[in-house]
């Protein structure tokens, strides 16, 4: 168990509508990244928070927008859902800003499935 | 940019022998971290073991060590004394210098054969 929780573990829904995916840190981690897994792309950074602020964005689609929250907890809002979507959508976290020497604990993932 | 690559989509071993997971990585950052990570079947991403691109020695974790060749840019995950539990797909990362994201490669599926 790496200490990051996400919820839910899956999620079924139809074209689109929209998700909220939620994640919390590991205890003491003030860094949270979005990373998505899908048969097409691999695995793909979306975004990072530190400390409640945006720190970092990779490929992620305007239809899609996170958050971080003061007790550290993040959000990923999938809006306009598409079937490509489909995906296993990672949060992990770090305790720092994302130094090359900090190691990011990943949550379980939550299973997205857009039919 | 940064490019990882892993050219073995698929490995067959006999338990308890030792397998080597090749990758190589491509950037122009003098400092970078390299990570490799095991996915198993049920899905969750398990952080096994990390280089610096600064550190001299190979980094070991129990029966995991990391064979780092910096001139060629490789950064091989070996595993000893493989265990059925072992089967799953190995992914090489890295994270470069004021880049905070990883970049991974496409992965390694191992299998353990009893």
């Amino acid at each position: 168990d790496s200490g990051v929780t996400q919820t839910p573990k899956h999620l079924i829904t139809a074209t689109g509508q929209r998700v909220t995916l939620r994640c919390s840190p590991r205890s003491g981690d003030l860094s949270v990244y979005w990373y998505q897994q899908s048969l097409d792309q691999g695995l793909q950074f979306l975004i990072q928070y530190y400390n409640g602020e945006e720190r970092a964005k990779g490929n992620i689609l305007e239809r899609f927008s996170a958050q971080q929250f003061p007790d550290l907890h993040s959000e990923l809002n999938l809006s306009s859902l598409e079937l490509g979507d489909s995906a296993l959508y990672f949060c992990a976290s770090s305790v720092g800003q994302g130094a090359f020497t900090d190691t990011q604990y990943f949550g379980p993932g939550t299973r997205l499935t857009v039919l | 940019a940064q490019k990882i690559t892993q050219t073995q989509p698929g490995m067959f071993v006999q338990e308890k022998e030792a397998v080597t997971l090749d990758c190589t990585y491509d950037t122009s950052d003098q400092s970078y971290g390299l990570f490799w990570y095991k996915q198993p079947s049920s899905g969750e991403m398990i952080f096994l073991i990390y280089q610096g691109s600064y550190d001299e020695q190979n980094a070991t974790e129990g029966r995991y060590s990391l064979n780092f060749q910096k001139a060629r840019k490789s950064a091989n995950l070996v595993i000893s004394a493989s265990q059925l539990g072992d089967s799953a797909m190995y992914f090489c990362a890295m994270e470069g210098f004021g880049n905070e994201k990883l970049t991974f490669g496409t992965g390694t599926r191992l299998t353990i054969i009893p």
